[in-house]
């Protein structure tokens, strides 16, 4: 059972805009910021969003972060089947002293 | 380019030990905190250890405290992981990733990732 909860899956149509969500505590999301993860099939996880609502360069502005309290949210707009993947939220947990994944999300677009 | 490449995985009997090694170039590695973060096949990720810039500070996930140690070679840019006691849920594909250690911590660089199998 992962510290933070994201829902196991999400679907929508090419061009449509999914939301997904990441669920914590005080701990952890309440008192960190929210880093973001995308896992192409076969490869290495990649930084999405950084700092709840920061992209790294060449990350498009179709994708985005937000965070409020103890929970945060990661939006894809204009979807495209490149997008179906697994996204994976993060952060810093203080009471663990360790780091906390979500469960995973996998995107499929239909 | 940055980089990081691990290495040092493979087949290891139930209980016995393994070091992964993650090369590190195209940035100054001294100045940047490192994770391992492994990955059952089919499931998600899981955070293993974290080591701070001079390796002073170490962290770990609670399913590996005690068997498992971090450590790091600033002058050979390499960062390793001593895993000892291995059992079959410590089968997984192990990333090594750099740490941005702004106030987020996040990891901007990630590995392809090493596997290890445990078995009988």
């Amino acid at each position: 059972q992962s510290v933070l909860t994201q829902p196991p899956s999400v679907s929508a149509a090419p061009g449509q805009k999914v939301t997904i969500s990441c669920s914590g505590s005080s701990s952890n999301i309440g008192n960190n910021y929210v880093s973001w993860y995308q896992q192409l099939p076969g490869t290495a996880p990649k930084l999405l969003i950084y700092e709840n609502n920061e992209r790294p360069s060449g990350i498009p502005d179709r994708i985005s972060g937000s965070k409020s309290g103890t929970s945060a949210t990661l939006g894809i707009t204009g979807l495209q089947t490149g997008d179906e993947a697994d996204y994976y939220c993060g952060t810093w947990d203080n009471s663990l002293s360790a780091w906390v994944f979500g469960g995973g999300t996998r995107l499929t677009v239909l | 380019e940055v980089q990081l490449l691990e290495s040092g995985g493979g087949l290891v009997q139930f209980g016995g030990s393994l070091r992964l090694s993650c090369a590190a170039s195209g940035f100054t590695f001294s100045s940047y905190a490192m994770r391992w973060v492994r990955q059952v096949p089919g499931k998600g990720l899981e955070y293993v250890s974290g080591i701070s810039v001079s390796g002073s500070h170490t962290y770990y996930g609670d399913s590996v405290k005690g068997r498992f140690t971090i450590s790091r070679d600033n002058s050979k840019n390499t960062l390793y992981l001593q895993m000892n006691s291995l059992t079959a849920e410590d089968t997984a594909v192990y990333y090594c990733a750099k740490v941005v250690t702004t106030e987020g911590y996040y990891m901007d660089v990630w590995g392809k990732g090493t596997t290890v199998t445990v078995s009988s």
